[in-house]
């Protein structure tokens, strides 16, 4: 089943404790992306990926760090997490180029940080 | 940069027809989707125009202006499942950056 996976779905942490939320594709997909969403907003942009390590910031960056190693999996990681972090976290993948921008959203995480 | 504006919430009847609009200021434009998105759960493609005009695909339509910078999703014959929110999005560049609008909730009532 084509899907993306992300884990773990919920985690309750406290403030300065690094954590890693893993995200996985099984899609061949070039395209991936790290989404937060707070209540009452839309999805916020964090961090993108064009290819193997190719990565590039978007609207909310701060606090966050990726990376891409390999062409299915795009972590984010949260070196120091403070409470403002808490949020509910989406990856998303999409296949790339100009027909190919239709994304995958894998199921969420909810992150508590205290 | 990019500015994407969409009402915050509409209400409708079981039944009825309803559209949700979406206006847009881009830089560039390489198309614009919607998404509905269920609460709890994750987004999920409805549609994408990149040239102007109306894309029907069953209930759900959607139309394009590029000269106003203005979308909408139609959406008929309503059911109970479809109260959601609805995302439109506009992709900046062929790259994989993405601007999405903070979502239209939908009530649909009996």
């Amino acid at each position: 089943e084509a899907q993306v996976t992300q884990n773990p779905r919920y985690l309750i942490t406290v403030t300065g404790k690094k954590l890693t939320v893993t995200c996985s594709q099984n899609m061949n997909h070039e395209y991936m992306s790290w989404y937060r969403q707070d209540p009452g907003l839309g999805l916020r942009q964090i961090y993108y990926s064009m290819n193997v390590e190719v990565t590039d910031k978007g609207d909310v960056p701060e606090g966050y760090k990726v990376s891409r190693k390999e062409k299915r999996n795009f972590p984010l990681i949260l070196e120091s997490p403070s409470p403002n972090q808490t949020s509910l976290y989406f990856c998303a993948s999409s296949l790339g180029g100009a027909d190919g921008e239709t994304q995958y959203f894998g199921p969420g995480t909810r992150l508590l940080v205290l | 940069g990019q500015n994407i504006d969409q009402p915050t919430e509409m209400t409708a009847t079981e039944g009825a027809i309803v559209q949700i609009n979406c206006t847009y200021q881009t830089s560039g434009f390489n198309g614009l989707f919607w998404y509905q998105q269920h609460a709890g759960e994750a987004p999920t493609f409805l549609s994408y125009n990149v040239l102007d005009g109306l894309e029907e695909k069953g209930r759900f339509s959607s139309f394009l202006s590029r000269s106003k910078g203005y979308s909408y999703l139609l959406l008929k014959e309503l059911q109970m499942k479809d109260s959601a929110s609805y995302l439109c999005a506009v992709p900046q560049t062929n790259a994989g950056k993405s601007t999405f609008g903070d979502g239209t909730t939908l009530t649909v009532k009996p």
